[in-house]
């Protein structure tokens, strides 16, 4: 079985450009996690759906941040504009047995120049 | 004072010793408790996970709950190169609305 699918697997880009990450969840699972991982701050959720429902989105650092679950299997996270303090290695995660049993995708490795 | 705490490591071993990584916890509603695996440029794994109080386990590896003391274990018993990597404790509670939270992790190297 295909595991959490997520595109692009590596991104740089300038300051100030638009960026958007996108992630495939594993089929029939209904809860969908976004994460940003770096070495000084650890794992930090950012967002959190449930059946394509934002459930909580406190982790969102700021307004330059966005998530959207339009259905069951795709969902985009986008920050415009980017700044360097974004580079960090972005992980999405699908649940069907809520957050107690997550199954992490390959992550998309951002640096912003 | 943070949800969780973890001891970064790095811890260093010998092959076939046995392993014990750690984490502490505040928050005495947490009833989940996880533990991924996370090797280097990878997402993190689920190893395993407990309900409450008690043990779990799973070949070479034992989750550990103890909640009168808020502090959770794993156990590798005969560690193996393979098992390097960064292991993340976690957990969530049902009175935590929708809160769960991640371990900083712990950086283990066993060496052949």
């Amino acid at each position: 079985d295909a595991g959490v699918i997520q595109s692009p697997r590596h991104e740089v880009t300038e300051m100030g450009q638009e960026v958007t990450l996108r992630c495939k969840p594993i089929s029939g699972h209904n809860s969908l996690f976004w994460y940003r991982q770096t070495m000084m701050r650890g794992l930090e959720l950012l967002i959190y759906f449930n059946n394509n429902v934002p459930i909580d989105d406190s982790g969102m650092p700021e307004d330059r941040f966005s998530a959207k679950m339009p259905n069951a299997s795709f969902s985009t996270l986008k920050i415009q504009p980017s700044e360097p303090r974004d580079s960090a290695v972005y992980f999405c995660a699908s649940s069907v047995r809520g957050p107690y049993e997550q199954y992490f995708g390959p992550g998309t490795r951002l640096t912003v120049t | 004072q943070k949800e969780v705490e973890q001891d970064p490591g790095p811890l260093s071993v010998p092959e076939g010793a046995i392993v014990s990584l750690n984490c502490t916890y505040s928050n005495s509603a947490f009833q989940y408790f996880m533990w991924y695996r996370q090797y280097s440029r990878k997402g993190p794994e689920l190893l395993m996970y407990t309900y409450s109080s008690g043990n779990k386990e799973d070949g070479r590896f034992t989750a550990q709950v103890d909640k009168s003391s808020k502090y959770i274990s794993l156990f590798i018993r005969d560690s193996q190169p393979s098992d390097s990597a960064t292991y993340l404790c976690a957990m969530v509670g049902p009175n935590t609305g929708n809160q769960f939270y991640f371990g900083t992790g712990t950086s283990l190297t066993v060496i052949p």
